[in-house]
């Protein structure tokens, strides 16, 4: 059982270039989602999805864009790299909560950078 | 908006002593709480939650956490620190609903000095 895994661990971006971060979950979990982290400012939410086909956006979502074709994969794709995207991606997961508050599942993160 | 707000970026004890890691929220309607922990180079770990049963919470490695509706609060806390306690802590709160948002605060790093 190897929980939430995400690849890459590091990657340098040029400004301009696309990349895709992949996030993929074996627990079955309905729920996953998106985080970046940056020093003093917690973790954000950029994308989340509660199932296979449905996808909604976060608090900082401009710029992302996220699939969910299977119940285990959650890619997020940065469309045009900037320098504001430097930072550290979580992906996370947990059962649907139907309204209880599960917890979540993290990764070990993508860190970014972005020159 | 809701939003949760971690008191002290920068905490500093002794090994053996109390550790007190204060979580504040904003909200008339009492939400769920978490605590995380973040280990260097690392994902979050789920330490301990709160959801409207005991307002008294007990986590993993000896942490605990109180409710407190008046207060607004859910500080973190632990008799005695250990130096493997030594990492990030993040409250964070949700108002549950099938989305299951959560909302982080800023995080706290905690150092314990021999």
């Amino acid at each position: 059982n190897a929980g939430v895994t995400q690849t890459p661990k590091f990657q340098v971006l040029k400004t301009g270039q696309s990349m895709t971060l992949q996030c993929a979950q074996d627990m079955n979990h309905e729920y996953m989602s998106w985080y970046r982290q940056d020093p003093g400012m917690g973790l954000r939410l950029i994308h989340y999805s509660v199932g296979a086909g449905i996808t909604d956006q976060g608090e900082v979502p401009n710029g992302y864009n996220v699939s969910r074709s299977t119940t285990e994969d959650f890619p997020l794709r940065l469309l045009s790299a900037a320098p504001s995207q430097t930072s550290v991606y979580f992906c996370a997961s947990s059962y649907d909560g139907q309204g209880i508050m599960r917890p979540l599942h993290f990764g070990n993160g993508t860190r970014l950078t972005v020159t | 908006a809701q939003s949760v707000t971690q008191l002290g970026s920068h905490v500093s004890v002794s090994e053996g002593a109390l550790v007190l890691l204060r979580c504040n929220y904003s909200s008339s309607v009492p939400p769920y709480l978490f605590w995380y922990v973040q280990y260097p180079n690392q994902g979050l770990q789920l330490l301990l939650k709160y959801t409207s049963a005991a307002t008294l919470v007990k986590g993993i490695n000896g942490f605990e956490a109180e409710f407190k509706k008046s207060e607004t609060s859910f500080h973190l806390t632990k008799p005695s620190a250990h130096m493997s306690d030594a990492a990030e802590y993040f409250c964070a709160v949700s108002y549950g609903g099938a989305t299951n948002k959560l909302i982080f605060g800023t995080g706290t790093l905690l150092a314990v000095q021999p």
